[in-house]
């Protein structure tokens, strides 16, 4: 099995600062045949279903706002929000779709 | 638009065997390439796939739960129908569905989820 780590467990921000959360793969995630990280990033927010935020560690999906930008390869990724908002206030997962499927234990973003 | 929604019961008995049932529009499972999940999560805690149907009606299962899943789907109802025998109060969780719309991508579109809670 493929373990996906995050961290931190949990981070408070400020109103428009930034923040980062790291998600690290037990094995790289990196497809040479076609250059692909299987890795995406979700966000939940209390009650709902979540997110996908983005996908192959870097494409924003459509509607996603440019605060959110992913970055990384291999086994270490970051989720970056340039500019917290507080409708950004949510639980964010990644995930890779390497081999099966697996996510992280989540990271909680508060407002500070 | 595509919507999905997850249908079954809410309270069940340990021992009795769950069944979910995932509604979708929107989208067809006999389109290449295309797969529906179902993924859990335990009230407070992390999201955990659990099982994924393709087109092609192959199938795949958490290793952790394989003994006890089955999926199939209906094509012609735009269905999938998910069953978990021997359930336990620790398989207490949100049930969600979501559509895997592309070769190897993420879940891009998810159900609201069925909540189950199994308890004697």
């Amino acid at each position: 099995d493929i373990v996906m780590t995050q961290s931190p467990d949990s981070l408070a921000v400020s109103l428009g600062e930034r923040a980062t959360i790291n998600c690290k793969s037990s094995r790289s995630l990196l497809y040479s045949a076609n250059n692909k990280n299987y890795l995406a990033w979700y966000q939940q927010k209390p009650g709902q279903p979540p997110k996908l935020l983005i996908s192959w560690a870097s494409t924003r999906e459509s509607g996603v706002p440019d605060r959110f930008s992913g970055s990384g390869s291999g086994t270490d990724f970051t989720l970056t929000i340039s500019s917290l908002q507080a409708e950004d206030v949510a639980v964010y997962y990644c995930q890779q779709s390497y081999i099966s499927w697996t996510f992280g234990q989540g990271t909680k973003v508060e407002m500070k | 638009q595509i919507t999905l929604k997850e249908s079954g019961p809410t309270v069940m008995k340990p021992t009795q065997t769950l069944t979910l049932t995932c509604t979708f529009s929107g989208f067809s499972l006999s389109t290449s390439d295309v797969a529906v999940a179902w993924i859990r999560q335990p009230p407070g805690k992390a999201l955990e796939w659990v099982a994924l149907i393709y087109w092609d009606n192959d199938k795949r299962y958490s290793p952790s739960l394989s003994s006890r899943l089955s999926l199939t789907k209906d094509t012609s109802k735009s269905q999938v129908v998910l069953t978990m025998t021997d359930m336990d109060p620790v398989d207490t969780a949100t049930y969600y569905c979501a559509l895997r719309g592309s070769e190897d991508g993420p879940f891009d579109s998810w159900g609201q989820g069925a909540l189950v809670i199994v308890s004697s």
